[in-house]
């Protein structure tokens, strides 16, 4: 089956500790996000990549890093610099070049991570 | 002003109501348009576009007005499985890529 899959679902970690989220694709997309989503909020994009060994930083990337070193994977890293970590965390992909109808821009989400920091 | 604004809700409604949800966005510039659909605790999935002129599928319809910055979304004869949140999704192209800005979502509970 084709898919995005993300893991783990439950992640616990204690304060000033980087985690590393991972997220995997078989769809062939060359386009890769993650957000972040709050209660109550909208989801907020930390990271994208259009290709292979290029990424661009979102809205809210202070405190987060990634790589995207093959197609398939862009692990996100939390680091201890990022003061309010806590949140459910969206990773996305889409393919690239295709252009016209809209439907062609829908980004597939994978299940997301819940983070949790103590 | 946010990009996209919408229907704080939430919407309660019986079985076989009518519903509609609306959303505003401030670029002018954006390009396409969704609705998208997140259960409680899970990933958003796409339910549809918008077209300019208007689309339906099956219960659902949405409809845009550009001149306006004003997109919708109407469910028709409500189903107990249609409780969720609707996120309205604005798309832009710009020249790093496509960005899609997500709304906060509207919470519908459809009840027996």
């Amino acid at each position: 089956d084709g898919g995005i899959t993300q893991s783990p679902k439950y992640l616990f970690r204690k304060e000033g500790q980087n985690v590393t989220l991972s997220c995997e694709q078989n769809l062939n997309h060359d386009a890769m996000y993650w957000y972040r989503q709050d209660p109550g909020q909208g989801l907020r994009l930390i990271y994208y990549s259009q290709i292979v060994n290029d990424f661009q930083k979102g809205d809210i990337a202070e405190g987060y890093s990634v790589s995207r070193e093959k197609k398939e994977s862009f692990p996100l890293t939390v680091t201890s610099a990022q003061k309010n970590p806590t949140a459910f965390y969206l990773c996305a992909s889409r393919p690239q070049g295709a252009s016209g109808r809209a439907r062609y821009n829908e980004q597939f989400f994978g299940p997301g991570t819940r983070l949790t920091v103590l | 002003r946010k990009e996209v604004e919408q229907d704080p809700g939430p919407f309660n409604v019986p079985e076989g109501a009518t519903v509609a949800f609306n959303c505003t966005y401030s670029n002018s510039a954006s390009q396409s348009f969704f609705w998208y659909r997140q259960d409680c605790r899970k990933e958003p999935k796409l339910l549809m576009s918008v077209y300019s002129s208007g689309n339906e599928d099956g219960r659902f319809t949405a409809q845009l007005n550009r001149a306006s910055q004003y997109i919708s979304l109407l469910i028709r004869d409500s189903k107990l499985s249609d409780s969720a949140t609707y996120l309205c999704v604005v798309n832009e192209k710009k020249s790093s890529g496509d960005k899609l800005t997500f709304g906060t979502g509207t919470r519908l509970a459809v009840r027996p």
